[in-house]
């Protein structure tokens, strides 16, 4: 399957700094990413849709200004969480698309999720 | 209604035994469905992905999806301490959709 990265594992920084999450899909190209962030026992709540080239798209209730995403190229995007605080502690995960099509005629849709960052916030 | 319904439990089965995980859904419009095994603080791990109706078998993993009931279901045969995860079904319409997920289902394998 394919495989995608993400770096930090984990970060711990002080209220009001920002941090920067990488994430790269090693083995293949992603003109589509997709941010998350998980609480504990609680399902992914996505957050933004980041296509590469483009402006990302943020969910209802996500604040732009504060969550910036970046999609330089076809292999990375980038999470910052501007001025951090406890509030944003979080676990933060990314996927990326793969849509193919087989020779056979069958389409292939799907998500494949990094590791993701858990980010703790002091 | 939600647009994706999975019971999120725990469930706890003792080693060997079958289990049995299902989503219902509201979307007619899905037609990519997946299954995810997710660790503690780990990211989501595809495990089975349907495309449509039907079954589909890998090893000791068996995905199923009846799209006129709007139901899919997991079962793990001889299950094993290390199947103990919570469990992500997950489906898409296509195009630019995004994904909808369930809950999650957390299961326990007893040795």
């Amino acid at each position: 399957g394919a495989v995608v990265s993400q770096h930090p594992s984990w970060v711990i920084c002080k209220s009001g700094t920002s941090v920067k999450i990488e994430c790269r899909s090693l083995d293949f190209q992603a003109t589509t990413m997709f941010w998350y962030r998980q609480f504990p026992k609680q399902s992914l709540m996505l957050m933004a849709t980041s296509n590469e080239g483009s402006k990302a798209t943020y969910e209802q209730g996500v604040e732009k200004d504060k969550f910036l995403i970046n999609h330089a190229s076809l292999t990375l995007s980038t999470l910052t969480v501007t001025s951090a605080h406890p509030e944003d502690s979080s676990f933060y995960i990314c996927s990326a698309r793969v849509f193919k099509k087989t020779s056979g005629g069958e389409t292939t849709d799907t998500q494949y999720f990094g590791p993701g960052t858990r980010l703790t916030v002091l | 209604q939600k647009e994706v319904e999975q019971d999120p439990g725990p469930l706890s089965v003792p080693e060997g035994a079958i289990v049995s995980l299902n989503c219902t859904y509201s979307n007619s419009a899905f037609q990519y469905f997946m299954w995810y095994r997710q660790y503690s603080r780990k990211g989501p791990e595809l495990l089975m992905y349907t495309y449509s109706s039907g079954n589909k078998e890998d090893g000791r993993f068996t995905a199923q999806v009846d799209k006129s009931s709007k139901y899919i279901s997991l079962f793990i045969r001889d299950s094993q301490p290390s199947d103990s995860a919570t469990y992500l079904c997950a489906m898409s319409a296509g195009g630019n959709n995004r994904l909808a997920f369930g809950k999650g289902n957390q299961v326990v394998v007893i040795p």
